[in-house]
């Protein structure tokens, strides 16, 4: 059984950078054709793929937050972390973290999500 | 970059009926990294449909994804009290993911 869970601050503050961790179980980030992304919701609106780790470490960002992100894994802890650097009060938004698996047949698509975890930016 | 459109922006519909749910590419896109997906209220989102028509694992077959190109419908042949919910369309190319603004289900 798939699980995601993030954790990470419920506020920050302006200028602060985010740092928002992913605790997965029942997959490893050492199997090939395996991934996890970053994705976004600010209250009310649509979704937003921030950036995806692949399990040889390849790494993809959205073009509009490039600079401002990086992610990460540990495959020790099961976990995949997102930092986002310069949180500005239109970040707010719930984070989630997805699981991607490509194999033979390849959809990208993300079958396994995390409940979310909401971080509001104010001062 | 491809944008996706989708629309109506709301359909406001009765259980029993069909819904049909619209999503417009800007460009011709690979049909097969297009993906729908369901979300209700303060839950993450589920995946529905991937390949453009294939139900995922436990989805009902009163789900159905169709098109090519541009064009791209998600149908629900007959409303269900559950079915009510946000849609989204999703699409994969040159190491990006998009989505589309939602189609919100609600009750007439």
């Amino acid at each position: 059984q798939i699980t995601l869970k993030e954790s990470g601050p419920t506020v920050v503050k302006p200028t602060q950078t985010l740092t928002l961790t992913c605790t997965f179980s029942g997959f490893s980030l050492t199997t090939s054709g395996v991934a996890v992304a970053w994705i976004r919701q600010p209250p009310g609106k649509a979704l937003e793929w921030l950036a995806l780790i692949h399990w040889d470490d390849d790494k993809r960002y959205s073009s509009s937050l490039r600079n401002r992100l990086t992610i990460t894994k540990d495959t020790s802890k099961n976990q995949v972390v997102l930092t986002m650097t310069n949180m500005d009060p239109v970040d707010t938004a719930t984070y989630y973290c997805a699981h991607l698996y490509c194999g033979g047949d390849c959809y990208m698509d993300f079958d396994y999500w995390g409940q979310g975890t909401l971080v509001t930016v104010s001062s | 970059e491809i944008v996706l459109t989708q629309s109506p922006g709301t359909l406001s519909l009765s259980p029993g009926e069909r819904a049909t749910l619209s999503c417009r590419a800007s460009q011709s896109v690979n049909s097969i990294y297009l993906t729908w997906y369901q979300q209700k209220p303060g839950q993450a989102p589920r995946l529905l449909i991937y390949d453009a028509s294939t139900r995922a694992t436990g989805i009902p077959d009163r789900f159905s994804g169709s098109g090519s190109g541009t064009d791209f419908t998600l149908t629900i042949s007959r409303l269900e009290p559950e079915d009510f919910a946000v849609y989204y369309c999703q699409h994969y190319d040159s190491s990006s993911w998009t989505f589309g603004q939602g189609t919100k289900v609600e009750i007439k």
